[in-house]
């Protein structure tokens, strides 16, 4: 089984500023990485994965996310925030073999202040 | 890109009704959905796991006979909520995943209200 731990329910930055949206994971067999966003009353809209291959991965909207396997983390960052970035932000993992399901974590409430 | 439509956005039920929530893939075949459930503030809790053609598999603790999950097409997935009650008012939203890049992608979701 996996989980998936985000160090952070709540993060506040200024606009323009530099964040990182932490996340870390267990898992005893690999796994696929995910990075999604949601707006209030809405569904997931996915920034980012890692499937395989360059352990940094860019997505929409400027952010990008590092796969560290040592550390099982797989935080998310962007180097300039603005304030339509505020957001619910969920990072999921899912068993490369096996169930197909996403297992999510807690998720982070990003609030950019102007 | 691929494309899920969840309707309705929002729906307000009496008590001892049922309510039914479609999910379609409008660009992509999907063999598998997935139904959350996400309480306000809160992640979004696995409800179940729907294949085209065959039975939903249910999280532990989700009464089946409640949440009737029917996967009858590659594009439609429904979820019926039988005999609402307030607890069930919740956000749902649906997941189809699509085979050809391994992601996932997400309906709107759908606001019940049980009064």
């Amino acid at each position: 089984a996996q989980s998936v731990t985000q160090l952070d329910s709540q993060v506040p930055v200024f606009e323009e500023a530099p964040v990182e949206l932490r996340c870390n994971y267990s898992s005893s067999v690999s796994v696929y990485l995910f990075w999604y966003v949601q707006y209030p009353n809405q569904g997931l809209q996915l920034l980012l994965k890692y499937l395989s291959g360059s352990t940094l991965v860019k997505g929409i909207n400027g952010f990008e996310a590092e796969f560290n396997k040592s550390q099982t983390s797989f935080h998310l960052r962007k180097p300039s925030v603005h304030i339509s970035d505020t957001a619910e932000y969920f990072c999921a993992v899912r068993s490369i073999q096996g169930a197909q399901k996403l297992v999510f974590g807690q998720g982070t409430r990003l609030t950019i202040n102007p | 890109g691929a494309v899920v439509s969840q309707h309705p956005s929002r729906v307000i039920c009496k008590s001892g009704t049922s309510v039914k929530i479609e999910c379609r893939s409008l660009d992509f075949q999907a063999t598998t959905m997935f139904w959350y459930r996400q309480f306000p503030k809160k992640s979004l809790m696995l409800m179940a796991t729907s294949n085209e053609g065959s039975k939903a598999t249910y999280e532990q603790g989700v009464e089946k006979d409640k949440f009737l999950i029917n996967h009858a097409s590659l594009t439609l997935s429904t979820l019926t909520v039988t005999s609402a009650h307030p607890e069930d008012s919740s956000f749902y939203i649906c997941s189809a995943r699509d085979i050809t890049n391994y992601g996932y992608t997400f309906g709107s979701g759908t606001r019940l209200t049980v009064v």
